[in-house]
């Protein structure tokens, strides 16, 4: 039973355009959202996030929009640049007021940006 | 600045042979969490310790104990291993139950 999905395994697109990287997720309780980068060999690095009482956060090229009524979000990278490369993990937490380190990930989107 | 420190980097097993994860953080952080990545599947959370002298049960902590031996250190231990523990371990902090996590390298780990 995945609770958060994302069903893109990879994304393929040209440096300077626009990445968008989607999740859905089926448990209406999540009410912090966040994404991960994560390199070859290396742990996961926190890139962004949400809380459910927003519909958009932004971070330079980085921007998370939420749909709370579709339960999606979504990240878009732009512009995007050779070094995004990199695996993306959605993740979500907070279900009953747990600690929101106690995360449900996605299965992750390989993302390649070429020069 | 080292963060998060796990070791070894690279394990191999036998079925029933026993090991400890090691997990240290530098960062003074209260929250320590243990995570495992297997192909397709994300990360799933095994066991976390919400500050030093306590830990609790993520969504898959069978067949794992853990200690958080004093607030930089969190260990995760195999007391008999399976090939279905071959994965990738993951350890990560947080400053509180509201920051985001800070992860480790990783622990590759086979099982056979």
């Amino acid at each position: 039973d995945q609770q958060v999905k994302q069903n893109s395994p990879s994304l393929s697109v040209q440096e300077g355009r626009i990445s968008i990287l989607n999740c859905d997720y089926t448990n209406s309780m999540f009410d912090y959202f966040l994404w991960y980068k994560k390199y070859p060999a290396e742990g996961p690095t926190f890139l962004i996030s949400i809380s459910s009482i927003k519909d958009k956060n932004e971070d330079g090229r980085f921007t998370v929009f939420l749909n709370k009524s579709a339960k999606h979000l979504s990240l878009h990278i732009v512009p995007s640049q050779p070094g995004d490369s990199a695996v993306y993990f959605c993740a979500a937490s907070g279900v009953g007021g747990t600690s929101y380190g106690k995360l449900t990930f996605g299965q992750g989107t390989i993302l390649t940006v070429h020069p | 600045n080292a963060g998060v420190t796990q070791t070894p980097k690279f394990q191999v097993l036998k079925t029933g042979q026993s090991m400890t994860l090691q997990c240290a953080q530098d960062m003074n952080h209260n929250s320590m969490y243990w995570y495992r990545q297997d192909p397709g599947m994300g990360l799933r959370l095994i066991y976390y310790s919400a500050s030093e002298g306590t830990t609790d049960k993520g969504e898959v902590p069978n067949g794992y104990n853990v200690s958080r031996l004093n607030k930089r250190e969190f260990s995760l231990r195999l007391e008999s291993a399976a090939p279905s523990q071959t994965s990738v371990y993951f350890c990560a902090s947080s400053e509180s139950d509201e920051a985001p996590l800070h992860f480790g390298n990783g622990t590759r780990l086979t099982v056979t």
